[in-house]
């Protein structure tokens, strides 16, 4: 079965520290992304990565760091200086080539900081 | 820079009526797709419908449409016949040269 899997579904941490997201992907899809959902909100783009070893920052960057080791792989960690962490976050890839190339969505994780 | 409005929070439909969803854009790109996403409460996003900018035809996948209007920059969705499984929060979004821009969404609410 292909597809994106995000673990936990559910993350509680304390504030002050860091806490790494998984994502994975066996697609074999070129592009990854991470977004943050907040309630009521849509999707707000952190960093994406359309190769190996690249990535770029999204719109709200700050306070996140990523890596890009291997092509299924796109863990996202949260550090201290994210203000304000807690929300929803959704890791998306597709496929670079081809036609319209929708992104495809993996479960999301719930991340809470008490 | 795009934009991509979505200007209503909540829609109620009865079950079996077609329902509308409203998005509209903006960009300075000749060439744009639009996305529209579904979300239940289980939270994953499910692609559901794809309209090109110089695609000829409205796009239709089951039972959405897309009702694209170019010279109004609109791209609303539509959902013939709802099902109770409808129910979720829908997104309308743009492709940019490599990423998406998302609206904020609308709550849709089927009801028996």
């Amino acid at each position: 079965d292909g597809g994106i899997t995000q673990s936990p579904k559910y993350l509680f941490r304390k504030e002050g520290q860091n806490v790494t997201l998984s994502c994975e992907q066996n697609l074999n899809h070129d592009a990854m992304y991470w977004y943050r959902q907040d309630p009521g909100q849509g999707l707000r783009l952190i960093y994406y990565s359309q190769i190996v070893n690249d990535f770029q920052k999204g719109d709200i960057a700050e306070g996140y760091s990523v890596s890009r080791e291997k092509k299924e792989s796109f863990p996202l960690t949260v550090t201290s200086a994210q203000k304000n962490p807690t929300a929803f976050y959704l890791c998306a890839s597709r496929i670079t080539s081809g036609s319209y190339n929708e992104q495809f969505f993996g479960p999301g994780t719930r991340l809470t900081v008490l | 820079a795009q934009k991509i409005t979505q200007t209503q929070p909540g829609m109620f439909v009865q079950e079996k009526e077609a329902v509308t969803l409203d998005c509209t854009y903006d960009t300075s790109d000749p060439s744009y797709g639009l996305f529209w996403y579904k979300q239940p409460s289980s939270g994953e996003m499910i692609f559901l419908i794809y309209q090109g900018s110089y695609d000829q035809q409205n796009a239709t996948e089951g039972r959405y449409s897309l009702n694209f209007q170019k010279a109004r920059k609109s791209a609303n969705l539509v959902i013939s016949a709802s099902q109770l499984g409808d129910s979720a929060m829908y997104f309308c979004a743009m492709k940019g040269l490599s990423t998406l821009t998302f609206g904020k969404g609308t709550m849709l609410l089927v009801s028996p």
